[in-house]
């Protein structure tokens, strides 16, 4: 069965500091995908990163950037140097080919609070 | 271009009632899902369509959900009857066909069932 495991339920810190969410997976499947989401205050979410099974690069972007680790199943997000309007709560998702690729399961989300 | 686009924001009714909301994806897109958020069950899938027909239905809860897509841009999830456990937020996203998981979500719709 997939399941989606966010740890921290909340995380506080100051501007500036950096911050890393962690997200633990579990699928039967070899082919998968996992996603990263963003939820402002506004409440829509926001997509913001996709990675397969088969590529296990590190990924940055700006401020942003993912440690895919398929030996631990853990797929962490780091925000560096991180500012108010990062503000949200992050939600980490998995699909994979048996439940179908579309069909993404999400952990329950780390509410993230920058303090200025 | 707009975006995924929900009627209604907020939607506030009694037991019983029955409640229909709207969902209009983003043109060209090729699927259309339906999640629902609470605090205690997070985000679930409840249902979702691929070029208006539907995929997966084993997440709405029971036979008073429903849902359809009669058309690329237009989609409905019935409550009929509604009960005060439907209270959540109901989101609808949309996405295209080669760019999995890559959701676009709209703004959602909250619903509080007295």
């Amino acid at each position: 069965a997939q399941k989606v495991t966010q740890a921290q339920t909340e995380i506080s810190v100051v501007e500036k500091e950096d911050v890393t969410l962690d997200c633990v997976y579990e699928t039967r499947d070899t082919t998968y995908y996992l996603f990263w989401y963003k939820q402002p205050p506004s409440g829509e979410l926001v997509f913001l990163i996709r990675r397969n099974s088969f590529d296990e690069q590190n990924e940055i972007s700006g401020r942003y950037s993912w440690n895919f680790q398929k030996s631990t199943s853990s797929f962490n997000f780091t925000i560096t140097a991180s500012q108010v309007v990062d503000s949200a709560v992050y939600f980490c998702a998995l699909s994979d080919q048996i439940q179908g690729a579309q069909k993404l399961v999400f952990g329950q989300g780390t509410r993230l609070t920058i303090n200025p | 271009d707009a975006g995924v686009i929900q009627s209604p924001r907020h939607e506030v009714t009694e037991m019983g009632q029955e409640v229909t909301l709207r969902c209009k994806p983003i043109s060209g897109h090729d699927y259309l899902f339906w999640y629902r958020q609470t605090m205690m069950r997070g985000l679930e899938l409840l249902i979702y369509f691929n070029n208006n027909v539907p995929i997966d239905d084993s997440g709405m809860p029971e036979d008073r959900f429903s849902a359809k897509m009669p058309n690329a841009s237009f989609s409905t999830l019935k409550i009929q009857p509604s009960e005060p456990r439907d209270s959540a937020v109901y989101f609808c996203a949309s996405s295209l066909d080669e760019a999995v998981g890559e959701l676009f979500f709209g703004e959602g719709s909250r619903l509080t069932v007295l």
